[in-house]
């Protein structure tokens, strides 16, 4: 299907363990986006990319490591989830970058759950 | 780093109403973008802005640049506009908290 997709939408782990979340996009824009939206907060950058193989850190991107080794994928791992971590993940993608970029797509959210 | 202020942060209206929505930022940036996120939590694009303003059915944006502000406003609002808005700032992606808007039939 065309689009952005995020997989799994809904995660329950436990503190310490390895988990990552998928990103899938079919539209081939060069950049892409995680986030993640806590009550409070709002949306905050982790990660983006602007191609493959191509990372930057965002405002908060301590305990997760990103990935790109194709344009169309963008996994976000978690390598030891603690509590913290809890919140609702979202990936986008856009053709161009930040302060270029005119829109930015956005996939559906993962709710994670770190017990 | 960019603090951008969302106001109100909640608001009820009813249907009909002309509803306005107001971002403030602190540190200048060339241009401004509005999102709406769905009670489902779905996330779309609305409005990109770098001055003036833009029209969009009955939304609409408008923004000052030197005085680092932007409103979003909706005409004869309906329930179906009901929905968290968010503005974020061209400047490496700054979000604010956003505006939980419900519309009463």
């Amino acid at each position: 299907d065309a689009g952005i997709t995020q997989s799994p939408r809904y995660k329950i782990t436990e503190t310490g363990r390895q988990v990552t979340l998928m990103c899938h996009q079919t539209w081939s824009h060069s950049y892409m986006f995680w986030y993640r939206q806590d009550l409070g907060h709002g949306l905050r950058l982790i990660y983006y990319s602007a191609a493959a193989d191509i990372t930057d850190k965002g405002e908060v991107p301590d305990g997760y490591v990103v990935s790109r080794s194709k344009t169309e994928n963008f996994p976000l791992t978690l390598e030891s989830a603690t509590r913290s971590q809890t919140s609702v993940y979202f990936c986008a993608s856009s053709p161009t970058g930040p302060r270029t970029y005119i829109e930015q797509f956005f996939g559906p959210g993962t709710r994670l759950t770190v017990l | 780093k960019n603090e951008v202020e969302q106001s109100p942060q909640n608001l009820t209206a009813q249907e009909g109403e002309f509803i306005t929505i107001n971002c403030s930022y602190s540190v200048g940036i060339s241009a401004l973008h509005w999102l709406q996120q769905h009670p489902g939590g779905g996330i779309v694009s609305l409005f990109m802005l770098s001055s003036g303003k833009k029209k969009h059915g009955r939304l609409i944006a408008t923004i000052n640049i030197q005085e680092k502000h932007s409103s979003l406003h909706i005409t004869a609002s309906h329930p179906r506009d009901s929905a968290v808005y968010i503005c974020a700032a061209d400047d490496g992606l700054t979000f604010g908290k956003g505006t939980h808007l419900i519309i009463q039939p």
